[in-house]
């Protein structure tokens, strides 16, 4: 059973760097695309971006600019920095493992079945 | 703003069927995946692919999809389905992510 492990800081002052980490445990890291996803208090989910057991990544364009994922195969972590933060960055950030594939008739399916349980990051000065 | 559109709030009586629907361009490529969570929790995945569900998912949930539009649908809704669910793809170029704004739904 694949289980994901997050942490990183709760707490943070506007401009400072936001840092997660995620631990994957009880699976094959490669194959996978794996994530990041924010909830702000009260709203939807909103993906932030994800990366492959390779290093390629993919981020959601509103946020490229401040966004750095990152993978360390050697210990089945991978690692979100998100810089110059603001109040707006408050939420709840999940990491999660993304698959890809072709489901044939020309259609794929994209979906991701392992969450972590979450960080509350808050920003305020 | 999301490329996926969900409607805000759906209500379903105890026991009768409901539909989450999710219209967007990209699911004219992608299957869409739907997302169940409750407050405090983190999402858990309810139907991904065609119709697929993971294991430990009700066989009440069942999805299914037409041309711009996946629909989740309920059969026999119970107390503790009451919960807000999303719907997920990737963008049309498959580049990234999308959610939908979510789907509050309650169980009468």
């Amino acid at each position: 059973q694949v289980q994901l492990q997050q942490w990183g800081a709760g707490l943070l002052k506007p401009s400072e760097t936001l840092s997660l980490t995620c631990a994957v445990y009880g699976g094959s890291f490669s194959g996978y695309y794996w994530s990041w996803i924010r909830q702000p208090p009260g709203k939807g989910l909103e993906w932030i971006g994800e990366i492959n057991h390779s290093g390629s990544t993919n981020y959601n364009p509103s946020l490229k600019s401040r966004v750095t994922i990152s993978v360390d195969t050697s210990k089945n972590q991978f690692s979100l920095k998100l810089s110059s933060v603001t109040a707006a960055d408050t939420a709840v950030y999940y990491c999660a493992r993304g698959l890809i594939a072709v489901a044939g008739n020309g259609y794929y399916y994209y979906y991701m079945d392992v969450w972590g349980k979450g960080t509350t990051v808050t920003v305020s000065s | 703003s999301s490329e996926l559109t969900q409607d805000p709030a759906v209500s379903v009586a105890l026991g009768q069927t409901v539909r989450i629907t999710c219209q967007g361009d990209s699911l004219r490529s992608y299957y869409a995946s739907w997302y169940q969570q409750k407050p405090g929790q983190a999402p858990v995945l309810v139907i991904y692919g065609k119709n697929n569900r993971p294991s430990g998912i009700p066989d009440r949930f069942s999805g299914s999809s037409s041309g711009n539009t996946a629909s989740l649908t309920i059969t026999g809704a119970q107390a503790e389905d009451e919960a807000d669910y999303y719907c997920n793809s990737r963008d049309s170029s498959g580049n990234r992510g999308v959610f939908g704004g979510g789907t509050k739904l309650t169980v009468l």
